[in-house]
């Protein structure tokens, strides 16, 4: 069955950088297109970027376009979401979520378990 | 402040029937697929419903979702303890580009 795992949460200092990893399987990846969605605590669910099954297009939140990238491999069947410039109020579970579609944008089937980043001096 | 609305509480005792509401604008429900998804206390979210009233294999069909203009209904019939739980609208938006959820509606079983 379908399985997403994300990865490489942590605590971080405000400034600096981290990198998420969403290792999928159960599924044809290089198919469909993958979603960011993070959670900060007690809050609702908050979309972040969604990438194309070809990573030919990718979508981002205005909350964190240019400090955000967005990308895959689909020789490895992974998902990655490269942070910049993180701030306290990206503290939050990020969960990596499969799309319906390759490209159509539909909505997300199938979630991982999500991964805990916390920004804190 | 969510680009979706939605009731942030509801409640109902067992067996009673229970509808989730969501509101947008042209832009998104009124021009798109609304999914549904159930966030259990700990976990992460599971989809309930797809494509406006479509019903994942392995949903109970107490769970149907429809869609009337720019809202959406999420209705819950045979209320159980078990769907104590967070729910969440969500939909693409053209004018945005980009996926929007609804606040979240917390049901409360009496």
């Amino acid at each position: 069955q379908v399985q997403l795992v994300e990865s490489g949460g942590g605590v971080v200092r405000p400034g600096r950088s981290l990198i998420l990893s969403c290792a999928a399987s159960g599924f044809t990846f290089n198919a469909y297109a993958i979603h960011w969605v993070r959670q900060a605590p007690g809050k609702g669910l908050e979309w972040v970027a969604v990438i194309s099954f070809n990573g030919d297009y990718t979508y981002y939140a205005d909350s964190v376009k240019g400090r955000f990238t967005i990308s895959r491999d689909n020789s490895k069947n992974t998902l990655y979401l490269h942070m910049n410039s993180l701030r306290p109020e990206d503290t939050a579970v990020y969960y990596c979520a499969k799309d319906e579609t390759g490209s159509s944008w539909y909505g997300a089937d199938s979630w991982g378990q999500g991964t805990l980043v916390t920004v804190s001096s | 402040q969510s680009v979706l609305t939605q009731s942030p509480s509801a409640s109902g005792t067992p067996g009673q029937r229970v509808t989730v509401s969501c509101s947008g604008s042209s832009s998104n429900i009124g021009s798109n697929y609304v999914f549904w998804y159930q966030q259990l206390p700990g976990t992460a979210p599971k989809l309930l419903i797809s494509r406006n009233n479509q019903r994942p294999s392995g949903v109970p069909d107490r769970f149907s979702g429809s869609k009337s203009g720019t809202s959406a209904s999420l209705a819950i019939s045979g209320l159980r303890s078990e769907d104590e739980a967070d729910y969440y609208c969500a939909t693409w938006d053209d004018s945005l580009s980009g996926w929007v959820f609804g606040g979240g509606t917390k049901l409360t079983v009496l």
